[in-house]
């Protein structure tokens, strides 16, 4: 049981849109900032969004990032198919003094 | 570019113990935090423990406090977690992965990740 609640999975069709919602409380999400991986299969995660909305060097405008009060989401536009992977949110938990994960969601492009 | 080298995974008898390394390179080690991440086969990540620059503070999961040990070696720019009896569901690949400051705070992310090695508990 992780302590973000992620859909186990979405999908959408290439050039579509899809939205990824992590959910956590007031002791992480409520009062942290809000991070995305993206993990492709059989490789190793690699960060997609920091600071809730901002992106590394390299990652796509099409990945964006937001955060309101204990939620956060993960938006990725004009969907490709090299989008398919697992994709996870993680905050620190002020009440348990460590990086806390969502349980990842398994993204189809159908 | 950042590179971090995972190693030292083996399967291990319930109960034993092992040393995990990171090798870092290409860029200033001891100028940043470290943590260990896990993942379970065919689970979702779960952080273990995180380690200052200096090495001076260390966090743990509650899941493996009292058992594992994070630390580093700044002059050799190597991580290390020394595992102590290791149990069935310690069974995960186990990444390193670098921080963005010096210490871990409650705005941490890890922006390069190792590519994991393999630890299999069973007997």
């Amino acid at each position: 049981q992780s302590v973000l609640t992620q859909p186990p999975s979405a999908s959408g069709a290439p050039g579509q849109r899809v939205t990824i919602s992590c959910s956590g409380s007031s002791s992480n999400i409520g009062s942290n900032t809000v991070n995305w991986y993206q993990q492709l299969p059989g490789t190793a995660p690699k960060l997609l969004i920091y600071t809730n909305n901002e992106r590394p060097s390299g990652v796509p405008d099409r990945f964006s990032g937001s955060k309101s009060g204990t939620s956060a989401s993960l938006a990725i536009s004009g969907l490709q198919s090299e989008d398919e992977a697992d994709y996870y949110c993680a905050a620190w938990d002020d009440s348990l003094v460590g990086c806390v994960f969502g349980g990842g969601t398994k993204l189809t492009v159908l | 570019e950042v590179q971090l080298v995972d190693s030292g995974g083996a399967l291990v008898q319930p109960g034993g113990s092992l040393r995990l390394s990171c090798a870092a390179s290409e860029f200033t080690f001891g100028s940043y935090a470290m943590s260990w991440v896990r993942q379970a086969p065919g689970k979702g990540l779960e952080w273990v423990s995180a380690i200052s620059g200096s090495g001076g503070t260390t966090y743990y999961a509650d899941s493996v406090k009292g058992r594992f040990t994070i630390s580093r070696d700044n002059s050799k720019n190597t991580l290390y977690l020394q595992m102590y009896s290791l149990r069935a569901e310690d069974t995960a690949i186990y990444y390193c992965a670098k921080e963005k400051a010096f210490v871990t705070t409650v705005t941490t992310y890890f922006d390069y990740w190792g590519q994991g090695t393999l630890v299999t508990v069973s007997s």
